[in-house]
């Protein structure tokens, strides 16, 4: 199975912040990443796909990049309902697999 | 509206089985493929197992592989996964999960709120 790893795993930033996460594959995927938010008790938000093409309706100031293993998820300006956890996922391969998640807090 | 909902989870014992359904809506369930991915307490998400448009491609995580079972009536609009041989780490919440294609293959566009499972004696 291809190993995702996120890092960093949490993360304290101020609402204005500019924030980069980013995600490794264990092996090339291509750009077959996805990026998603999740809120408590709430299900998660596919935000990007393709590694760098932005959902409908997702805010521009988040932004994908990267090809191959090394992929980042910008948020360019933090607003407060950014505060969230956030995943990577590739859907290169079968088992599909997820990063552990990085956890956005309010500084 | 595009809706996912599922139902079916509560409290199993160990060994025990149960079957989870997601009803669709606002859209036609049998030109997409769907997924099951769970999220245990406090942890972060598992994709569980896939299910193509016809039915003739599925695909299980190695966690579930021979306990779980994922099938899908498209006359109904629905997708099951029926669950066998619970374990305790199965609690979890389940989504179903709807699958787009874009140049770069299958991605996981609307997901259901989920229904949650514990396994306990």
């Amino acid at each position: 199975a291809i190993r995702m790893t996120q890092s960093p795993s949490s993360f304290s930033a101020s609402t204005g912040d500019r924030v980069t996460i980013t995600c490794r594959a264990s092996q090339g995927i291509s750009s077959y990443l996805a990026w998603y938010q999740q809120k408590p008790g709430k299900a998660p938000k596919l935000l990007i796909y393709a590694a760098s093409t932005l959902q409908s309706g997702v805010p521009s100031r988040f932004s994908g990049s990267g090809s191959g293993t090394d992929f980042t998820l910008t948020i360019s300006c933090l607003q407060s309902e950014d505060f969230a956890t956030y995943y990577c996922q590739q859907y290169y391969s079968y088992p599909r697999t997820f990063g552990q998640g990085t956890k956005l807090e309010i500084k | 509206e595009v809706q996912l909902v599922e139902s079916g989870g509560g409290l199993v014992q160990p060994g025990g089985s149960l079957r989870l359904s997601c009803a669709a809506s606002g859209f036609t369930f049998s030109s997409y493929s769907m997924n099951w991915v769970r999220q245990a307490p406090g942890k972060g998400l598992e994709w569980v197992s896939y299910i193509s448009s016809s039915s003739s491609t599925i695909y299980y995580a190695d966690s579930v592989k021979g306990r779980f079972t994922i099938s899908r009536d498209n006359a109904k609009n629905s997708l099951y996964l029926q669950m066998n041989s619970l374990r305790a780490e199965d609690t979890a919440v389940y989504y179903c999960a709807r699958d787009s294609v874009s140049y770069y293959g299958y991605y996981m566009d609307v997901w259901g709120k989920g229904t949650t499972v514990t396994v306990s004696s």
